[in-house]
């Protein structure tokens, strides 16, 4: 059964950057199957998508973060990891990371997250 | 970026049917998927694509879509139900991947 765990500081500082990584068990990072993405929620708040990867490193941002978002891959760890810059206290949130499917049909597409991790929450404060 | 909006609460008696909707330009092109989240917990998914269910998931639970506006439906609410659900789908305002998620909606069991 594939699972998903996020891992990192639960505090960083104002300006400074955030790091998470998530390491995926049970299965490998590396199938073409699939992306990966990071999803945040701060608190009180709806999901909000930050980002996904493709195991050959193609990304994909949003575009409102996308100045300040790095997603990238280690395939040799079976994780991915997330960089945000210059956070700020907006940016106080659980981060969750999760495996996303995406199908493609001629009528039309989805696109899924399944399984999470179990998320981390991340407190910018000084 | 599109935008999937959602009705903030509804309310259900018990074993009754509630509707849950999600409407956006994207549905027009993209099928919605749906998650459950209790507090504390992480969202699980409960319908994907035209009306799939993950394994586990209770058949009460159905989706459905028309035109630019997805629907959940939980037929015999139970008091278990009583979650936040969100609906996902692929923003269809670019050529690149982006993924959108509407605002959430309360359900309250009565």
């Amino acid at each position: 059964q594939l699972q998903l765990q996020e891992s990192g500081p639960g505090l960083v500082k104002p300006s400074e950057t955030l790091s998470l990584t998530c390491t995926v068990s049970g299965g490998s990072i590396s199938s073409s199957s699939y992306y990966w993405g990071w999803i945040r929620q701060p608190p009180g708040k709806g999901l909000e998508w930050i980002g996904s990867i493709y195991y050959s490193g193609s990304t994909y941002y949003n575009p409102s973060l996308k100045s300040r978002v790095t997603i990238s891959v280690d395939t040799s760890k079976n994780q991915f990891s997330l960089k945000l810059s210059s956070v700020t206290a907006a940016d106080t949130a659980v981060y969750y990371c999760a495996r996303l499917n995406i199908v493609v049909v001629v009528a039309a597409s989805l696109l899924w997250f399944d399984p999470w991790g179990q998320g981390t929450l991340v407190t910018v404060s000084s | 970026s599109s935008e999937l909006t959602q009705d903030p609460a509804v309310s259900v008696a018990l074993g009754q049917t509630v509707r849950i909707t999600c409407q956006g330009d994207s549905l027009r092109s993209y099928y919605a998927s749906w998650y459950q989240q209790k507090p504390g917990q992480a969202p699980v998914l409960v319908i994907y694509g035209k009306n799939n269910r993950p394994s586990g998931i209770p058949d009460r639970f159905s989706g459905s879509s028309s035109g630019n506006t997805a629907s959940l439906t939980i037929t015999g609410a139970q008091a278990e139900d009583e979650a936040d659900y969100y609906c996902n789908s692929r923003d269809s305002s670019g050529n690149h991947l982006e993924v959108v998620f509407g605002g959430g909606t309360k359900l309250t069991v009565l």
